[in-house]
């Protein structure tokens, strides 16, 4: 069965204390893989889209990276700002499914 | 502005009075679907629709109906609306061209009581 599995499932941070979030899947054939930011009460915002092994993606402090198994959202430096929740999703042929999320919270 | 709007943004309503959510996208995408949201469960599909007049269940329909008569509008029907529909929902679209991703409108939260 098809699966996207995120951890860990919530996150602690000191301002300035990179860490990194795991998404992995299996899907028959992957077509796209998304990260999106979520703030409480609010919709999904997009982030990056990954569409092959290797290929990375950067905005800000947030860098996505793939690989055949599982995507990583590397969070450098974070900021009190940076507070939410992180999904991830994969588009595999026809259909579109969603991680449970990492919920991150960057204290000062 | 490319946006999905849904309204209304809050509902409470009364167990087994029929309401509608609505949902319209300016960004002529195939693609629509609904979710819902609750703590723990994360997103869950509703129904989605590939194009006008093409629907198809998604992972928790019951209860729930749509139609798509017209490529930007994909409203959601609830006709008997129970309190374990209170919910957080949420209306997206995505192009079919592609592997683009879902553009999320603002949600409704919904409350049956």
């Amino acid at each position: 069965e098809d699966q996207v599995t995120q951890s860990p499932e919530a996150l602690r941070l000191q301002e300035g204390e990179s860490s990194s979030l795991n998404c992995s899947y299996t899907v028959s054939g992957l077509r796209g893989l998304f990260w999106y930011r979520q703030d409480p009460g609010k919709g999904p915002e997009f982030l990056f889209t990954l569409y092959s092994a290797g290929e990375e993606k950067e905005k800000e402090r947030l860098k996505a990276t793939l690989t055949k198994k599982e995507s990583f959202l590397h969070i450098t430096a974070p900021k009190p700002e940076d507070s939410a929740t992180y999904l991830c999703a994969v588009l595999d042929w026809g259909k579109f499914q969603f991680g449970a999320g990492t919920q991150v919270v960057v204290t000062p | 502005e490319a946006q999905v709007t849904q309204n209304p943004r809050y509902l409470i309503t009364v167990t087994g009075k029929k309401l509608t959510v609505t949902c319209s996208q300016n960004m002529n995408h195939e693609y629509m679907s609904w979710y819902r949201q609750d703590p723990g469960l994360g997103l869950r599909q509703i129904y989605y629709s590939m194009n006008v007049e093409v629907t198809d269940k998604g992972d928790v329909p019951e209860g729930y109906k749509v139609s798509r008569k017209e490529k930007r509008n994909f409203p959601l029907i609830l006709e008997s609306p129970s309190p374990n529909q209170t919910s957080l929902y949420f209306c997206a679209s995505r192009t079919g061209t592609g592997g683009y991703g879902y553009t999320f409108g603002s949600g409704t939260r919904l409350t049956v009581v």
